[in-house]
């Protein structure tokens, strides 16, 4: 059975560093687009991030040189490094994996909350 | 990055009500257009992919059609559980982008 499981959510300052992770079981990261969908309380759905089956990796303009999608495939777990945080990341994370065309999110973590506040 | 419109942006329906749904790219995206259904409090789920392909073990009441900019959602018989936000989302271009949400409410 397919499954992600989301933690590293919390509170944080403005200015202020988390790192998330993503730990998948029934399926390996590496073979699979991997994607960062946030959103924030009350809002839409917002991707954030991709990391590719071959290693790419892509942003969204909001987070571009502040967050950094890894994964480690000896713990088949995925990663995203969020750094300089603004009250405007505040959102629910979620880790989706990338079904057939890469980007169809056919599985989903429960999702981790973060809240930049001072 | 495209835009995507969906509307309405609220819908209230009868239980047994066929329902649709629908969504315009900003530009053509081809059939590279997903449906997503959210209930409060859970993470969305994918109920169509490639604007009209069923994803295992989503009930047949639900479908897709469109292609180019214009879309459509229905669901042919709405069940009290269909009580969700649907998100249309495309991903013909980086980066992936989503409507605003269709809230859909039991009248």
């Amino acid at each position: 059975e397919v499954q992600l499981v989301e933690s590293g959510g919390g509170l944080i300052q403005p200015g202020g560093s988390l790192r998330l992770s993503c730990a998948a079981s029934g399926f390996t990261v590496s073979s699979n687009y991997m994607s960062w969908v946030r959103q924030a309380p009350g809002k839409g759905l917002e991707w954030v991030s991709v990391i590719y089956s071959g290693g790419s990796t892509y942003y969204a303009d909001s987070v571009k040189g502040r967050f950094t999608i890894s994964r480690d495939n000896s713990k088949n777990t995925l990663y995203l490094q969020m750094n300089s945080l603004r009250a405007e990341d505040t959102a629910v994370y979620y880790c989706a994996r990338g079904g057939g065309g890469g980007f169809d999110f056919d599985y989903w973590g429960q999702g981790t909350l973060v809240t930049v506040s001072s | 990055d495209i835009q995507m419109t969906q509307s309405p942006s609220s819908l209230s329906a009868s239980v047994g009500d066929r329902v649709t749904i629908t969504c315009q790219a900003s530009q053509d995206i081809s059939n590279y257009l997903n449906w997503y259904q959210q209930k409060p409090g859970k993470a969305p789920k994918l109920l169509i992919y490639d604007a009209s392909n069923l994803e295992t073990g989503v009930p047949s009441r639900f479908s897709g059609s469109g292609s180019g900019t214009d879309f459509t959602f229905t669901i042919s018989s709405l069940q009290p559980e269909d009580i969700a936000t649907y998100y249309c989302q495309q991903y013909d271009n980086l980066p992936p982008t989503f409507g605003q949400g269709t809230k859909l409410e039991i009248k």
